[in-house]
């Protein structure tokens, strides 16, 4: 079945050097993209999001970058902090469908 | 200003003895998810609620029951656990179907 995936299952950056996370998704229907940050011993929590009709969002140090052509979407985080580190899930939702979560890649910030 | 809370945070039970875990959110979302997720890896939807209308993943044991009995609260009942089901269970809403889902911090469960 289709299926949203991760390139990378881990990912080592120096503090204070911007950090790209990528996901592969494989549904083209799919219309809706959300990242999420899940720090040890809680719940995911929601960074940003973005629509299958934008190719880039910014929030506070962030954006994400759609690319429907390779089906492609990545999160970039500028400046990376400790504070940081923390396994991220890419998601995706088609219509009213539950979202359905990539494998997740974990960010360590080296101090 | 919690928005999605869950009791307990941990809780340990025995082999096969009930149990149930709650949640409840502040948020007046229609949409209520329950998740189970082992350790890394994705959280894997276990079933949801449109209001009061039930929607049960394909792949739910049936040992994994939810209520909701009104628009604020969520329950997981596991009737027989075993030693598989030890994980975290998460807990999650949104508004409408298809939009953002936003998760509660989770219950840790250990079976013995």
């Amino acid at each position: 079945g289709e299926n949203v995936g991760l390139h990378l299952p881990t990912l080592s950056v120096q503090e204070g050097d911007n950090s790209i996370i990528n996901c592969a998704y494989s549904n083209s229907a799919s219309d809706y993209f959300i990242w999420y940050k899940q720090e040890s011993g809680k719940g995911p929590q929601f960074i940003i999001d973005i629509r299958s009709n934008m190719d880039k969002r910014q929030g506070q140090r962030v954006t994400v970058l759609l690319n429907k052509t390779v089906k492609h979407l990545s999160l970039q985080i500028a400046a990376t902090q400790p504070g940081d580190s923390a396994v991220y899930f890419c998601a995706e939702i088609k219509g009213n469908t539950p979202l359905v979560f990539g494998k997740g890649t974990r960010l360590s910030v080296i101090a | 200003d919690a928005m999605v809370i869950q009791n307990p945070r941990y809780q340990v039970t025995q082999f096969g003895k009930p149990v149930t875990l709650s949640c409840s959110q502040t948020l007046n979302h229609n949409v209520m998810y329950w998740y189970q997720q082992k350790s890394s890896q994705a959280p894997k939807l276990l079933f949801h609620y449109y209001d009061k209308d039930f929607n049960n993943e394909a792949d739910t044991p049936d040992n994994f029951q939810s209520r909701r009995p009104n628009t604020s609260f969520c329950f997981l009942d596991i009737r027989s656990p075993g030693l598989g089901d030890a994980a975290m269970y998460l807990c999650a809403t949104s508004r409408e179907h298809g939009e953002t889902q936003y998760f509660g911090p989770g219950t840790r469960l250990l079976v013995l």
